[in-house]
């Protein structure tokens, strides 16, 4: 079974500090992980995968697995990025063995950037 | 061009009623699927379509639950003696064909359910 954990329900910082958001996953096989972002009103939107291995709006985040994680981390938060912050696990396989992108989500992580 | 739309935006209906929430994904996507976020939750997979078939329909909680896509386009997610425990946000995504590797699954706004 594909499990994704996020143990912060809740996460504020100030405006430039750093910030991690926690994720730890447990997968039987080889994972695609993903971060989503709902900022307030609007809908779930993709942030950034692993296997992009690219920095959006400053955020990156790493597939250690070794520790099953895939925290997300920003070296100067900015207001602007207060939102509901989703990790989720890609995984599941349909007929033939292929996967097909069924997204398993953790609980999500607020995360309040005061100014 | 449109993104995932989902109507209707809010539903309120009474216990034991039957309704119907609506998706119309992105024009070219032929896979589906829907989510249901309880309160405080993250979103749980459903069922997942690829064109008119359902490829994965594991996530749905019960027989009251079932979900059609009759063209390959347009789906419709029924939910049938609503209980209170359905109250929910039940989500859409499409994306290109999902195969062997995953392709970005766009959300709609969602339709909010309460069962009163």
């Amino acid at each position: 079974a594909q499990r994704v954990t996020q143990p912060e329900k809740l996460l504020s910082v100030f405006k430039g500090a750093p910030v991690e958001l926690k994720c730890n996953y447990s997968y039987s096989g080889s994972p695609e992980l993903f971060w989503y972002v709902q900022y307030s009103r609007q809908r779930l939107q993709l942030l950034l995968r692993h296997i992009s291995r690219e920095s959006i709006k400053g955020f990156t985040a790493d597939l250690n697995k070794g520790e099953t994680s895939f925290h997300l981390k920003k070296p100067f938060a900015q207001e602007e990025d207060s939102a509901m912050y989703y990790c989720a696990l890609s995984g599941g396989a349909g007929a033939g063995g292929t996967s097909y992108g069924k997204l398993t989500f953790g609980q999500g992580t607020i995360l309040t950037v005061h100014p | 061009g449109a993104g995932v739309s989902q109507t209707p935006s809010n539903k309120v209906t009474e216990k034991g009623k039957y309704v119907e929430l609506r998706c119309d994904p992105i024009s070219g996507h032929t896979a589906l699927y829907w989510y249901r976020q309880s309160l405080g939750q993250g979103p749980e997979f459903l069922i997942y379509f690829q064109g008119t078939g359902a490829a994965d329909d594991s996530g749905l909680p019960n027989d009251r639950f079932f979900a059609v896509r009759p063209e390959g386009s347009v789906s419709t997610l029924k939910i049938q003696r609503t209980e209170r425990g359905d109250s929910a946000v039940y989500l859409c995504a499409s994306s290109l064909p999902s195969g062997r590797k995953y392709n970005e699954q766009f959300f709609g706004p969602g339709t909010r359910l309460t069962v009163l």
